[in-house]
């Protein structure tokens, strides 16, 4: 069975810490994405990597860094939360190739920045 | 600018009735077209997609989806709603001249009244 597992369910941090969300992906998928979900806004990419230590910023990724030193685990960092950082944070995997290949998420991170 | 339009931001439908959910994008080509669904708690899943060939297009747990592109559109149908069915539907596009990524409508959540 595939499987997106992402380091913690919930988290609240304070404004100004520094925060890293780990996403590990047992599918030897080479491409894996970072999102952010709000309401009424959907999903918006904010990094993306295509490869080990290979990224590109997605539509948002200002406030935002990430890091992929192994092919299974993709790393977003908050280098200095802010609260408009509150929100659910989704990491998603999938295959290499045609654009039709399945993302496969993981179950997210609600994050709150006090 | 390309975007995906889902109008509906709730819809309420009697369990055993039948429901569609509304999909429009603006782009020039044809794109590849997702719905995915997430349950509460949950990561998202896919539901189904459409890259080419029959215009109607048949998913997991009863749904189907038809693009039509004189409309630039692919809503979402199933016959006959159960409860658990109660949760945020996404549709999703990709344009491979836009990159390797996706773009998220803002969803629409389902409520299921019995």
């Amino acid at each position: 069975d595939v499987k997106v597992t992402q380091s913690s369910r919930y988290l609240v941090k304070r404004t100004g810490e520094k925060v890293f969300l780990e996403c590990v992906q047992d599918m030897d998928h080479e491409n894996m994405f970072w999102y952010r979900q709000d309401p009424g806004l959907g999903l918006r990419l904010i990094y993306f990597s295509y490869d080990v230590k290979m990224k590109e910023k997605g539509d948002i990724p200002e406030g935002y860094s990430v890091s992929r030193e192994k092919k299974e685990r993709f790393s977003l960092i908050l280098e200095s939360a802010s609260t408009n950082q509150t929100s659910m944070y989704l990491c998603a995997s999938r295959e290499q190739g045609p654009l039709y290949n399945e993302q496969f998420f993981g179950p997210g991170t609600r994050l709150t920045v006090l | 600018a390309q975007s995906v339009t889902q109008p509906d931001i709730h819809i309420t439908v009697s369990e055993g009735a039948s429901l569609e959910l509304r999909c429009n994008y603006s782009y020039g080509a044809t794109p590849y077209l997702f719905w995915y669904v997430q349950s509460p708690g949950q990561g998202l899943q896919l539901l189904l997609k459409y890259f080419s060939g029959d215009t109607l297009v048949q998913g997991i747990k009863g749904f189907e989806a038809e693009f039509k592109r004189s409309q630039s559109s692919f809503n979402l149908r199933k016959p006959s709603v159960h409860w658990s069915d109660a949760a945020e539907y996404f549709c999703a596009v990709g344009l491979q001249e836009y990159g390797n990524k996706l773009v998220f409508g803002a969803g629409t959540i389902l409520r299921v009244k019995s």
